[in-house]
């Protein structure tokens, strides 16, 4: 079975600051990573994904994610946090292999950035 | 490009009675899904339309939930009777295809259900 764990359920961080989220998984074939991003009252929108090649992956906003292999890690990352970032992240993971898999998401993990 | 629709966005009902959502997705998107997320917990999916036929419904509740996407374009979700844990945001979502696993899923703002 796949699995997602985002192991923080909240990350404080100033603005201008660098800003890590982090994120494992647990499949038994070849990963499909996402990030979205959840607003107050609004639907999941996509930040990024990764599906093979390089192992940092630039996405919508100035976010970037590092798949790691050894470490089953997908870290979403942005070198300078905005107050506008303030918002719940979530990883999600899909097996490559597994035909009509279902798209796993992990808890989420909230981001606030102080002024 | 206009995003998924989904109506109501709030609904708020009393237990034991009926409710249904409805769902428009991306224009040419070939698979629907329908999402319950729980507060404090991830989007779990509840059902996968391909067209207008079911992929995947294995942890849909089918003692009170059902859905159906006629014509394979829109899509309802109904619970009856509703029970307070139903209590969640019942997120939609699209993709173009579902045979290329590496789609991307685009969500709709969702329906915020009380169940009091």
């Amino acid at each position: 079975a796949q699995s997602v764990a985002q192991p923080e359920d909240q990350v404080n961080v100033a603005e201008g600051n660098p800003l890590t989220v982090k994120c494992t998984y647990s499949v038994s074939g070849n990963p499909y990573l996402f990030w979205y991003v959840q607003y107050p009252n609004r639907g999941l929108q996509f930040l990024l994904k990764y599906i093979t090649g390089d192992n940092l992956v630039k996405g919508s906003y100035g976010f970037e994610a590092e798949f790691n292999k050894s470490q089953t890690s997908f870290h979403l990352k942005k070198p300078s946090a905005l107050v506008s970032d303030s918002a719940l992240y979530f990883c999600a993971v899909r097996d490559l292999n597994s035909g009509y898999s279902t798209l796993t998401f992990g808890k989420g993990t909230m981001l606030l950035v102080s002024p | 490009e206009a995003g998924v629709a989904q109506s109501p966005r709030y609904k708020i009902i009393e237990k034991r009675q009926s409710v249904a959502f409805w769902c428009n997705p991306i224009s040419g998107h070939a698979t629907l899904y329908w999402y319950q997320q729980i507060l404090g917990q991830g989007p779990k999916l509840l059902i996968q339309f391909q067209n207008n036929g079911v992929v995947d419904d294995s942890q849909l509740p089918k003692d009170r939930f059902s859905a159906e996407r006629l014509k394979g374009v829109d899509s309802t979700l109904k619970i009856q009777p509703a029970k307070l844990e139903d209590s969640a945001v019942y997120l939609c979502a699209s993709s173009l295809a579902d045979r290329a696993t590496t789609d991307t899923q685009y969500f709709g703002p969702g329906t915020r259900l009380t169940v009091l």
